[in-house]
């Protein structure tokens, strides 16, 4: 199985702040990422996907991939208290039956 | 759009018993939904894959006869969970994946409690 690697944190941002998540991954053929919220006793909510390199925006959240450096990151501006949560990464792997392989998980503080 | 449902969100049983899960997408078909476990502070464990009208295919150290997993309609799939013990207390969440894209949605997710 291939993997996919986040830095666990807690990474701790000052409300108003960009707050920045990294995620790298071992298989080169992956064309799909994701980044999913995951706020404590619930389950994961898509909140990005991403398919070429370079940025995607959507509203305070931008994506990024490089797939040369096989990487790929999350950037949320104006960090508000309500986004402190875990920050999943996640890859499909095609060759290993078309599911999402999952990072362990940013956890997210955001204090006002 | 996009939204998967689950019921029940919560499930207290006796050791010994049987629960059943259900899983439905609501505005989309599903051709195959995913079946995940988490236990606390824990990442997502996936248990399952399973295809509308075909056997599921389980992950390496989960037991098929004891997580039972039907996808008998493309908006509906079902895990149950025979002979509950107390180990196998935790949070299941179901996922599906529309036939038109790789993305997964996920459901609210089922915590489970057996006495």
């Amino acid at each position: 199985q291939k993997e996919v690697e986040q830095n666990s944190g807690p990474l701790s941002v000052p409300e108003g702040a960009i707050a920045s998540l990294n995620c790298t991954y071992s298989d080169r053929v992956s064309q799909s990422f994701f980044w999913y919220r995951q706020y404590s006793g619930k389950s994961p909510e898509l909140i990005m996907s991403i398919y070429s390199n370079g940025d995607k925006e959507d509203g305070r959240f931008t994506a990024q991939l490089n797939k040369a450096s096989q990487y790929v990151s999350l950037l949320i501006r104006d960090s508000q208290p309500s986004d402190s949560a875990t920050y999943l990464c996640a890859v499909n792997e095609v060759e290993y039956g078309n599911k999402l392989v999952f990072g362990a998980g940013t956890i997210l503080r955001v204090k006002s | 759009g996009a939204v998967v449902s689950q019921h029940p969100s919560w499930v207290i049983c006796k050791s010994g018993t049987s629960v059943k899960i259900e899983c439905r997408s609501l505005d989309f078909q599903a051709t195959t939904m995913f079946w995940y476990r988490q236990f606390p502070k824990q990442s997502l464990m996936l248990m399952a894959t399973s295809n509308e009208g075909s056997k599921a295919t389980y992950e390496q150290g989960v037991e098929k006869d004891k997580f039972l997993i039907n996808h008998a309609s493309l908006t509906l799939s079902t895990l149950t969970v025979t002979s509950a013990h107390p180990e196998d207390s935790s949070f299941y969440i179901c996922s599906a994946r529309p036939s038109y894209a790789d993305t997964q949605y996920f459901g609210p997710g089922t915590r489970l409690t057996v006495l």
